[in-house]
């Protein structure tokens, strides 16, 4: 199996820029999708971005996805920081052979 | 619109086996691509990923839990139901159903049921 690691808390001023990395433990995040999910404290999980960029309606253009392979992560940046972006946020993949679905260890973002 | 709701009991005790029920709706589970996934977080804690059953009735469980997990369909009803035995305290969070589409994503969630594990 495989873990995705990401940093505990990320803190910025409103307006600022913020980006969330995920790292994939099994070394192949290029063969594989990354989703991220916010989720505010008491509530559901809500999907910001899928397929790795893809963002659902209704998300704002200021939250985008990529992929670096050279070190095996996926990031998540969030532009024009709201104080509605405050929340936890978790990236998600699966294996290669689309067996086991992982969660990240989710990051805190606190817009100061 | 795709609605899920979650329910079962909100206290068990260590050693009993825990049965939680997704009511859905919205969508057919038997439709090709689709599937509905269980994920629990513990209080204060990540989300953990604990099984996914298919449109054919393809099963997947985490690795971690396999041996404790079932996950099971009524289509025509339009339930999923998660039974998880052998419960422990560090068992206690908030147990959510989700869908999936082809799109591989849990795009729709359930507000969750809070399980606690205690004598």
């Amino acid at each position: 199996n495989f873990m995705l690691t990401q940093p505990h808390s990320v803190s910025e001023s409103p307006g600022k820029t913020v980006t969330i990395s995920c790292t994939d433990s099994s070394g192949s995040i290029a063969s594989k999708f990354v989703q991220w999910y916010q989720q505010r404290p008491g509530s559901a999980p809500t999907t910001v971005i899928y397929e790795n960029k893809q963002r659902p309606s209704g998300v704002p253009d200021r939250f985008s996805g990529s992929i670096d392979s050279s070190s095996n992560s996926a990031s998540l940046s969030i532009s024009g920081l709201k104080t509605e972006d405050e929340a936890d946020y978790y990236c998600q993949s699966y294996d290669s052979s689309n067996v086991h679905y992982v969660f990240g260890t989710g990051t805190k973002v606190t817009v100061l | 619109q795709i609605t899920l709701k979650e329910s079962g009991p909100t206290l068990v005790k260590p050693t009993q086996t825990l049965t939680l029920t997704c009511t859905f709706s919205g969508f057919s589970l038997s439709t090709s691509g689709v599937s509905v996934g269980w994920v629990r977080q513990p209080p204060g804690k990540a989300l953990e990923w604990l099984a996914l059953i298919y449109w054919d009735d393809d099963k997947r469980y985490s690795p971690s839990l396999k041996s404790r997990l079932s996950i099971t369909k009524d289509t025509s009803k339009n339930q999923v139901v998660l039974t998880l035995a052998n419960m422990d305290p560090v068992d206690t969070a908030t147990y959510y159903c989700a869908h999936m589409g082809t799109n591989r994503h849990f795009g729709y969630w359930g507000r969750g049921t809070l399980v606690t594990v205690s004598s």
